[in-house]
């Protein structure tokens, strides 16, 4: 099994740009769940599906962020339009019905300058 | 800038010597708890988890303890080694499939 897959692994980017941040799943998992990780802030959970529907994006900081999943494996976490701020390591997690266990991707290191 | 950053809590132990590292939870409701290690430059990793019907349970080197009287949570790592050196944190399920993290402890190995 290749595990949860993340990329880009990093990404640089002026402040403006639009960033799309990708994510596939463990096959057999329905659950997802984008994080960020900051120095200030630790890991921050952003928003959770199940089922390819959202459950939970209280942790979605402001309209600039979306995420979507158009398929059963596939993630997308989208700010447009990105700023320095939202520098961070961004995670994506699955599990399964199964368990409560997340299985983390490698992260996506974004500066935003 | 100043860079202020989360203070995480550091445990510094010898090489060989067993390490605890603690951790309080809120939610009187969760009944899964997991404890994961980040080790620099990588996603969080599982190490061992533990249901509420169960005080104790013991993995390869790891222990981990439950009091859900205090709800405390506690992980011991028996023969510390270099490469158990990461940032640890103790997690509790919430709402649906959430998972609730700690803020983390840095765990540092002596050689």
């Amino acid at each position: 099994d290749a595990g949860v897959i993340q990329s880009p692994r990093h990404e640089v980017t002026e402040m403006g740009q639009e960033v799309t941040l990708r994510c596939k799943l463990i096959s057999g998992h329905n659950s997802l769940f984008w994080y960020r990780q900051t120095m200030m802030r630790g890991l921050e959970l952003l928003i959770y599906f199940n089922n390819n529907v959202p459950i939970d994006d209280s942790g979605m900081p402001e309209d600039r962020f979306s995420a979507k999943m158009p398929n059963a494996s596939f993630s997308t976490l989208k700010i447009q339009p990105s700023e320095p701020r939202d520098s961070a390591v961004y995670f994506c997690a699955s599990s399964s019905d199964r368990g409560y266990e997340q299985y983390f991707g490698p992260g996506t290191r974004l500066t935003v300058t | 800038g100043e860079n202020v950053g989360l203070h995480l809590p550091t445990l510094s132990v010898q090489e060989g010597d067993n390490s605890i590292i603690n951790c309080a939870y809120s939610n009187s409701a969760s009944d899964y708890f997991i404890w994961y290690k980040q080790e620099s430059g990588k996603g969080p990793q599982f190490i061992i988890d533990i249901r509420s019907n169960m005080d104790k349970r013991q993995g390869q080197r790891v222990t981990v303890l439950l009091n859900k009287t205090v709800k405390h949570l506690s992980l011991q790592i028996a023969a510390t080694q270099p490469g158990d050196s990461a940032v640890y944190f103790c997690t509790f399920n919430n709402a649906g499939n959430m998972l609730t993290f700690g803020g983390g402890t840095r765990l540092m190995v002596k050689p």
